[in-house]
């Protein structure tokens, strides 16, 4: 099983730019998360859905927009990039009452 | 409101002692999970223990256990035994009841271990 897969692992992004980061996963969990981690403050909540179909904002939402289109893949969009979106961007995926599974990272730098 | 609280930004601990990383959550949910998550310099995040807040006997995996004091609000990670891999951030987690069944981070901890 490849559990939680991240596309891309790395990516520079100039100021406006946008960019789709993709998680799939392979588990049939029907809940999924966006996180994104900064030093000193842990994961913080982007945006996360409940099942197929749906998203629901989390606690730093504004600049990104999400998809879940189908229950394997929950796609974070960033429409216009700014220096303030650089972090590593976390997938999580889970089942109800389970610990979340991750993926490994997107390291994004926005210039 | 800062629901889960990691008050050791940085801790040290010699190779083959005991290390206890604090936390302290905040939630008037009687139903929610705690946990607590590994993540090496390599930087991916592991799944160490979990502890329910109505299991009644301390969580344990291995040479890691959780000390649970419900009443203080409080899930101490203890790592026994410590080993050089074990340097890492630890990161505590608390899972509530609710729509999104959302994991709250706290901040986390970096330990050290020194041979």
């Amino acid at each position: 099983n490849a559990g939680v897969t991240q596309t891309p692992k790395f990516r520079v992004l100039k100021t406006g730019q946008s960019m789709t980061l993709l998680c799939a996963q392979d588990m049939n969990h029907e809940y999924m998360y966006w996180y994104r981690q900064d030093p000193g403050m842990g994961l913080r909540l982007i945006h996360y859905s409940v099942g197929e179909g749906t998203t629901a904002k989390g606690e730093v939402p504004d600049g990104y927009n999400v998809s879940r289109l189908k229950k394997q893949n929950f796609l974070l969009g960033l429409e216009s990039a700014a220096p303030s979106q650089t972090s590593v961007y976390f997938c999580a995926s889970s089942y109800l009452d389970t610990e979340a599974f991750f993926g490994q990272g997107t390291r994004l730098t926005v210039v | 409101a800062q629901k889960i609280t990691q008050t050791q930004p940085g801790m040290f601990v010699q190779e083959k002692e005991a290390v206890t990383l604090d936390c302290t959550y905040d939630t008037s949910d009687p139903s929610y999970g705690l946990f607590w998550y590994k993540q090496p310099s390599s930087g991916e995040m592991i799944f160490l223990i979990y502890q329910g807040s109505y299991d009644q006997q301390n969580a344990t995996e291995g040479r890691y256990s959780l000390n649970f004091q419900k009443a203080r609000k409080s899930a101490n990670l203890v790592i026994s035994a410590s080993q050089l891999g074990d340097s890492a951030m630890y990161f505590c987690a608390m899972r509530e009841r609710g729509y999104g069944q959302n994991f709250v981070f706290g901040p986390g901890t970096r330990l050290s271990v020194l041979p």
